[in-house]
């Protein structure tokens, strides 16, 4: 597509309870990312993932948290069992190699009641 | 990991004033990028300049690597120019392409 593409723009969820968001990257991206943004906080980073590399989970903040990417595309981020601190914006960026330009979508507002 | 720091955390412009933003870095990088934040949430890419000079429009960047900073200067701002700036880096080693983020100088031009 034209650009990073994010699904849903905003999702409320009742805590405990699981959630995923959707990132579609610029078509011939090799390299994605999550981060995260809490309200006036800057960038947190979550994951990456590169071509057929295994994914650099460092920033993962639990186990609750989980991410994959299909076919080198469509990358799927999941909560389980929602708390309250996990409301924040999530944003996933895509690049076409590393060491390149980083491109954003439009990010998920999550709000966990 | 590499610390980054912004000044100043906040801006306060007249429309048509000129200001200068600073990116601090903790440690060699081969990749620096500047980001704008819109009121909306949208991250726009400016600039991405590992080392020397570039402009683009009321926009320039320029990017001292062996002193570890990089300047974004804004020339007689607009409106439109408000919001967050971001400075990212990523570290010259192997197998981290990690892009971390300063806290970001909010910037407000008013009318």
């Amino acid at each position: 597509g034209a650009g990073v593409s994010q699904s849903p723009s905003n999702k409320v969820t009742e805590k405990g309870k699981d959630v995923e968001l959707r990132c579609d990257p610029i078509s011939g991206h090799t390299a994605l990312y999550w981060y995260r943004q809490s309200l006036g906080q800057g960038l947190e980073f979550l994951i990456y993932f590169q071509g057929n590399s295994a994914p650099d989970k460092s920033g993962l903040p639990s186990d609750r948290f989980s991410a994959e990417r299909t076919g080198g595309s469509v990358s799927t981020l999941t909560i389980q069992r929602t708390q309250q601190e996990d409301s924040a914006v999530y944003l996933c960026a895509s690049r076409l190699r590393t060491v390149e330009k980083l491109f954003f979508g439009s990010g998920t507002q999550l709000s966990v009641l | 990991g590499i610390q980054v720091e912004q000044s100043p955390p906040d801006l306060i412009l007249q429309e048509g004033a000129n200001s200068t933003l600073r990116c601090n870095f903790s440690d060699s990088v081969n990749n620096l990028q500047w980001f704008h934040q819109n009121p909306w949430g949208q991250l726009i890419n400016l600039f991405y300049i590992p080392s020397g000079t570039k402009q683009n429009g009321r926009l320039s960047a320029t990017t001292v690597a062996t002193e570890r900073y990089s300047l974004l200067y804004i020339s007689s701002s607009q409106t439109t120019d408000s919001g967050v700036y971001f400075c990212a880096v990523e570290r010259s080693r192997s197998n981290d392409y990690k892009l971390s983020f300063g806290a970001g100088t909010t910037v407000t031009v008013r009318a």
